[in-house]
Protein backbone atom coordinates (compact mmCIF):
# COMPACT_ATOMS: atom_id res chain seq x y z
CA UNK A 1 0.00 0.00 0.00
CA UNK A 2 0.94 3.32 -1.00
CA UNK A 3 -0.99 5.69 0.87
CA UNK A 4 -2.34 7.16 -1.87
CA UNK A 5 -6.11 6.85 -2.15
CA UNK A 6 -8.56 7.88 -4.63
CA UNK A 7 -11.93 7.73 -4.88
CA UNK A 8 -14.22 7.19 -6.36
CA UNK A 9 -13.19 3.79 -7.52
CA UNK A 10 -15.17 3.06 -10.08
CA UNK A 11 -17.60 6.03 -12.29
CA UNK A 12 -20.11 5.52 -15.22
CA UNK A 13 -21.08 9.18 -17.06
CA UNK A 14 -22.41 10.25 -20.42
CA UNK A 15 -21.26 12.29 -22.94
CA UNK A 16 -21.11 15.35 -22.40
CA UNK A 17 -21.24 15.19 -18.47
CA UNK A 18 -19.05 16.76 -16.01
CA UNK A 19 -16.56 14.78 -13.48
CA UNK A 20 -14.86 15.11 -10.28
CA UNK A 21 -12.06 12.36 -9.18
CA UNK A 22 -10.24 12.91 -5.93
CA UNK A 23 -6.69 12.16 -4.78
CA UNK A 24 -5.24 12.11 -1.19
CA UNK A 25 -1.34 12.50 -1.19
CA UNK A 26 0.75 10.49 0.79
CA UNK A 27 1.70 11.53 4.02
CA UNK A 28 4.35 14.40 3.92
CA UNK A 29 4.26 14.58 -0.10
CA UNK A 30 3.37 18.00 -1.49
CA UNK A 31 3.47 17.18 -5.41
CA UNK A 32 0.60 15.56 -7.25
CA UNK A 33 0.48 14.39 -10.64
CA UNK A 34 -2.71 12.81 -12.77
CA UNK A 35 -2.72 10.16 -15.43
CA UNK A 36 -4.56 9.14 -17.92
CA UNK A 37 -4.46 4.89 -18.97
CA UNK A 38 -6.00 3.95 -21.75
CA UNK A 39 -7.02 0.02 -21.95
CA UNK A 40 -4.10 -1.87 -23.21
CA UNK A 41 -1.55 1.81 -22.97
CA UNK A 42 0.61 2.77 -20.40
CA UNK A 43 -0.48 5.91 -18.29
CA UNK A 44 0.01 9.61 -20.04
CA UNK A 45 0.91 12.68 -18.37
CA UNK A 46 -2.29 15.04 -17.60
CA UNK A 47 -1.03 17.17 -15.08
CA UNK A 48 1.12 17.87 -11.73
CA UNK A 49 0.20 20.62 -9.15
CA UNK A 50 2.27 21.85 -6.46
CA UNK A 51 1.90 24.18 -3.72
CA UNK A 52 -1.63 24.52 -5.03
CA UNK A 53 -0.76 25.50 -8.72
CA UNK A 54 -0.29 24.00 -11.98
CA UNK A 55 3.22 23.71 -12.94
CA UNK A 56 3.40 21.41 -15.91
CA UNK A 57 0.63 19.43 -18.57
CA UNK A 58 0.60 17.13 -20.82
CA UNK A 59 -0.79 16.77 -24.23
CA UNK A 60 -4.62 17.49 -22.46
CA UNK A 61 -7.09 20.16 -23.64
CA UNK A 62 -8.60 22.56 -21.27
CA UNK A 63 -11.71 20.79 -20.37
CA UNK A 64 -9.07 18.31 -18.13
CA UNK A 65 -8.43 21.05 -14.96
CA UNK A 66 -7.45 20.10 -11.26
CA UNK A 67 -7.24 21.89 -8.06
CA UNK A 68 -4.54 21.19 -4.90
CA UNK A 69 -5.64 21.61 -1.43
CA UNK A 70 -3.63 22.80 1.56
CA UNK A 71 -3.81 19.50 3.08
CA UNK A 72 -2.09 18.35 -0.90
CA UNK A 73 -4.45 16.33 -2.10
CA UNK A 74 -6.36 16.95 -5.55
CA UNK A 75 -9.22 16.86 -7.79
CA UNK A 76 -9.52 16.20 -11.35
CA UNK A 77 -12.43 17.59 -13.04
CA UNK A 78 -13.22 16.99 -16.52
CA UNK A 79 -15.54 18.64 -18.40
CA UNK A 80 -18.11 18.01 -22.03
CA UNK A 81 -17.06 14.29 -21.35
CA UNK A 82 -16.35 12.31 -24.58
CA UNK A 83 -16.38 8.67 -25.48
CA UNK A 84 -12.70 8.60 -25.79
CA UNK A 85 -12.24 10.01 -21.57
CA UNK A 86 -12.88 6.37 -20.68
CA UNK A 87 -9.64 5.07 -18.94
CA UNK A 88 -8.42 4.19 -15.84
CA UNK A 89 -7.42 7.80 -14.02
CA UNK A 90 -4.31 7.39 -11.67
CA UNK A 91 -3.26 9.88 -9.05
CA UNK A 92 0.56 9.92 -7.84
CA UNK A 93 1.87 11.73 -5.39
CA UNK A 94 5.75 12.68 -4.21
CA UNK A 95 7.80 14.72 -2.31
CA UNK A 96 9.39 17.92 -4.24
CA UNK A 97 12.93 18.57 -2.62
CA UNK A 98 14.45 21.95 -2.29
CA UNK A 99 16.46 21.23 -5.56
CA UNK A 100 13.87 20.65 -7.55
CA UNK A 101 13.81 16.56 -7.86
CA UNK A 102 10.92 14.96 -7.17
CA UNK A 103 11.99 11.26 -8.19
CA UNK A 104 9.73 8.49 -6.87
CA UNK A 105 6.31 9.20 -7.58
CA UNK A 106 3.81 6.97 -5.66
CA UNK A 107 0.84 6.10 -7.53
CA UNK A 108 -2.82 5.85 -5.80
CA UNK A 109 -4.81 2.48 -6.89
CA UNK A 110 -7.13 4.62 -9.72
CA UNK A 111 -10.81 5.79 -10.54
CA UNK A 112 -12.24 3.90 -13.62
CA UNK A 113 -13.84 6.24 -15.78
CA UNK A 114 -16.59 4.68 -18.05
CA UNK A 115 -18.48 7.49 -20.88
CA UNK A 116 -21.56 6.00 -22.50
CA UNK B 1 2.77 9.82 -26.66
CA UNK B 2 4.90 7.06 -25.57
CA UNK B 3 8.94 8.03 -25.13
CA UNK B 4 9.77 4.50 -23.30
CA UNK B 5 8.88 1.60 -25.49
CA UNK B 6 9.18 -2.02 -23.97
CA UNK B 7 9.92 -4.87 -25.76
CA UNK B 8 8.76 -7.99 -25.36
CA UNK B 9 5.26 -6.87 -25.21
CA UNK B 10 4.53 -10.22 -23.72
CA UNK B 11 6.01 -12.88 -22.13
CA UNK B 12 5.69 -16.08 -20.98
CA UNK B 13 7.70 -18.36 -19.15
CA UNK B 14 7.55 -21.08 -16.28
CA UNK B 15 8.28 -20.64 -12.59
CA UNK B 16 11.68 -20.06 -11.78
CA UNK B 17 13.14 -18.87 -14.61
CA UNK B 18 14.57 -15.72 -15.63
CA UNK B 19 12.41 -12.86 -16.81
CA UNK B 20 14.10 -9.94 -19.27
CA UNK B 21 12.08 -6.64 -20.29
CA UNK B 22 14.09 -4.15 -22.12
CA UNK B 23 12.82 -0.46 -22.53
CA UNK B 24 13.87 2.44 -25.12
CA UNK B 25 13.52 5.79 -24.93
CA UNK B 26 14.05 9.19 -26.60
CA UNK B 27 15.30 11.90 -24.91
CA UNK B 28 17.32 13.01 -22.10
CA UNK B 29 16.23 11.65 -18.97
CA UNK B 30 16.87 12.80 -14.95
CA UNK B 31 16.58 8.80 -14.18
CA UNK B 32 14.22 5.91 -15.25
CA UNK B 33 12.02 4.11 -13.06
CA UNK B 34 10.09 0.61 -12.88
CA UNK B 35 6.75 -0.49 -12.15
CA UNK B 36 4.54 -3.42 -11.76
CA UNK B 37 0.63 -3.19 -12.26
CA UNK B 38 -1.69 -5.85 -11.90
CA UNK B 39 -4.81 -6.37 -13.68
CA UNK B 40 -5.73 -2.63 -14.36
CA UNK B 41 -5.12 -1.61 -10.99
CA UNK B 42 -2.62 1.28 -9.44
CA UNK B 43 0.97 1.10 -10.45
CA UNK B 44 3.92 -0.07 -7.79
CA UNK B 45 7.05 1.03 -7.54
CA UNK B 46 10.03 -1.15 -7.98
CA UNK B 47 13.38 0.28 -8.76
CA UNK B 48 14.74 3.92 -9.83
CA UNK B 49 18.08 3.93 -11.49
CA UNK B 50 19.42 7.68 -11.94
CA UNK B 51 20.76 8.46 -15.18
CA UNK B 52 24.49 8.75 -13.89
CA UNK B 53 24.42 5.00 -12.79
CA UNK B 54 24.88 1.81 -14.63
CA UNK B 55 23.28 -1.14 -12.65
CA UNK B 56 21.05 -1.54 -9.59
CA UNK B 57 19.64 -4.43 -7.42
CA UNK B 58 16.59 -4.70 -5.25
CA UNK B 59 16.40 -8.31 -4.30
CA UNK B 60 15.10 -10.17 -7.41
CA UNK B 61 15.17 -7.31 -9.43
CA UNK B 62 18.69 -6.32 -11.60
CA UNK B 63 18.43 -3.12 -13.74
CA UNK B 64 20.38 -1.78 -16.02
CA UNK B 65 20.94 1.46 -18.13
CA UNK B 66 23.14 2.52 -21.09
CA UNK B 67 22.22 6.20 -21.64
CA UNK B 68 24.44 6.31 -24.98
CA UNK B 69 21.95 3.61 -26.47
CA UNK B 70 19.15 5.09 -24.56
CA UNK B 71 17.86 1.64 -23.42
CA UNK B 72 17.32 -0.01 -20.19
CA UNK B 73 16.52 -3.62 -19.04
CA UNK B 74 14.69 -5.30 -16.00
CA UNK B 75 15.84 -8.75 -15.08
CA UNK B 76 13.17 -10.63 -12.44
CA UNK B 77 15.71 -13.92 -11.26
CA UNK B 78 13.86 -16.98 -9.87
CA UNK B 79 10.24 -15.30 -11.17
CA UNK B 80 7.23 -16.79 -9.24
CA UNK B 81 3.29 -17.03 -10.13
CA UNK B 82 3.14 -13.50 -7.92
CA UNK B 83 5.31 -11.90 -10.95
CA UNK B 84 2.10 -11.98 -13.25
CA UNK B 85 1.75 -8.56 -14.00
CA UNK B 86 2.27 -5.94 -16.14
CA UNK B 87 5.77 -4.11 -16.21
CA UNK B 88 6.23 -0.22 -17.26
CA UNK B 89 9.26 1.56 -17.42
CA UNK B 90 8.50 5.27 -17.20
CA UNK B 91 11.44 7.97 -18.02
CA UNK B 92 11.40 11.21 -15.41
CA UNK B 93 12.27 13.81 -17.61
CA UNK B 94 11.21 17.96 -17.12
CA UNK B 95 7.56 18.78 -18.17
CA UNK B 96 7.98 22.37 -18.59
CA UNK B 97 8.00 25.01 -16.29
CA UNK B 98 8.88 23.24 -12.96
CA UNK B 99 6.92 20.04 -13.07
CA UNK B 100 8.44 16.34 -13.56
CA UNK B 101 6.78 13.54 -15.70
CA UNK B 102 6.99 10.04 -16.18
CA UNK B 103 6.45 9.13 -19.85
CA UNK B 104 5.58 5.59 -19.66
CA UNK B 105 5.59 3.27 -22.26
CA UNK B 106 2.85 0.50 -23.30
CA UNK B 107 4.19 -2.11 -21.08
CA UNK B 108 5.34 -6.20 -21.08
CA UNK B 109 2.49 -8.62 -20.17
CA UNK B 110 4.69 -11.06 -17.84
CA UNK B 111 2.61 -14.68 -17.44
CA UNK B 112 4.63 -16.62 -15.12
CA UNK B 113 3.56 -20.49 -15.12
CA UNK B 114 3.56 -22.39 -11.97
Amino acid sequence: ETGVTQSPTHLIKTRGQQVTLRCSSQSGHNTVSWYQQALGQGPQFIFQYYREEENGRGNFPPRFSGLQFPNYSSELNVNALELDDSALYLCASSSRQWSGNTDTQYFGPGTRLTVL
Amino acid sequence: SQQGEEDPQALSIQEGENATMNCSYKTSINNLQWYRQNSGRGLVHLILIRSNEREKHSGRLRVTLDTSKKSSSLLITASRAADTASYFCATDAWAGGSARQLTFGSGTQLTVLP
